[in-house]
């Protein structure tokens, strides 16, 4: 069984929609990441998250520690958008990264 | 905002031959980690290293991969006799401990011929 798993894996949206990417993982951590990775490959790192929620520009994350469970919300979604969005966790400080499979976003004008 | 400069962008080399990828990690940060992705796969974890000494590695780093950091700012990741299975983009990352944050690099795509 995977360690991190993501819903859903694609995800077609209309401009203006607000987008929810769900992730679930299963063992305890210290820290979960969300990503993403546009199609020349490269990743950016949009939050880091131990507790809470946390807000940057249209981009909300939310994270449950008792039900393992994160979302990422993109508000008012723009083609611009369109990307695979990574959820990876870290099970201590100073470890490595875990990664989910991602959601691929496509956002059509 | 500091960055993780990964050096080449892209690389494209003939099976058997040796690469070595080059990663800029972020000044203060300690602890390094290289990661690849094949295509169509998700992101896949190799090594980490702190203190000059590798912490942790996975399966796939296997005799054929070495990581070091000649100097006080690169951290390379080298692979002897490439093989067609070695193309996938490479990613470098740094971290700084709690609360400094994870940052990655812009990665190096890989392509054996």
């Amino acid at each position: 069984k995977n360690e991190v798993e993501q819903s859903p894996q694609n995800l077609t949206a209309q401009e203006g929609e607000f987008i929810t990417i769900n992730c679930s993982y299963s063992v305890g951590i210290s820290a979960l990441h969300w990503l993403q990775q546009h199609p020349g490959g490269g990743i950016v790192s949009l939050f880091m998250l131990s507790s809470g929620k946390k807000k940057h520009g249209r981009l909300i994350a939310t994270i449950n520690i008792q039900e393992k469970h994160s979302s990422l919300h993109i508000t008012a979604s723009h083609p611009r958008d369109s990307a695979v969005y990574i959820c990876a966790v870290a099970k201590t400080s100073y470890d490595k990264v875990i990664f989910g499979p991602g959601t691929s976003l496509s956002v059509i004008p | 905002e500091p960055e993780v400069t990964q050096t080449p962008s892209h690389q494209v080399t003939q099976m058997g031959q040796e690469v070595i990828l080059r990663c800029v990690p972020i000044s203060n940060h300690l602890y390094f980690y290289w990661y690849r992705q094949i295509l169509g796969q998700k992101v896949e974890f190799l090594v980490s290293f702190y203190n000059n000494e590798i912490s942790e590695k996975s399966e796939i780093f296997d005799d054929q991969f070495s990581v070091e950091r000649p100097d006080g700012s690169n951290f390379t990741l080298k692979i002897r006799s490439t093989k067609l299975e070695d193309s996938a983009m490479y990613f470098c990352a740094s971290e700084g401990g709690a609360g400094y944050g994870y940052t990655f690099g812009s990665g190096t795509r890989l392509t054996v011929v």
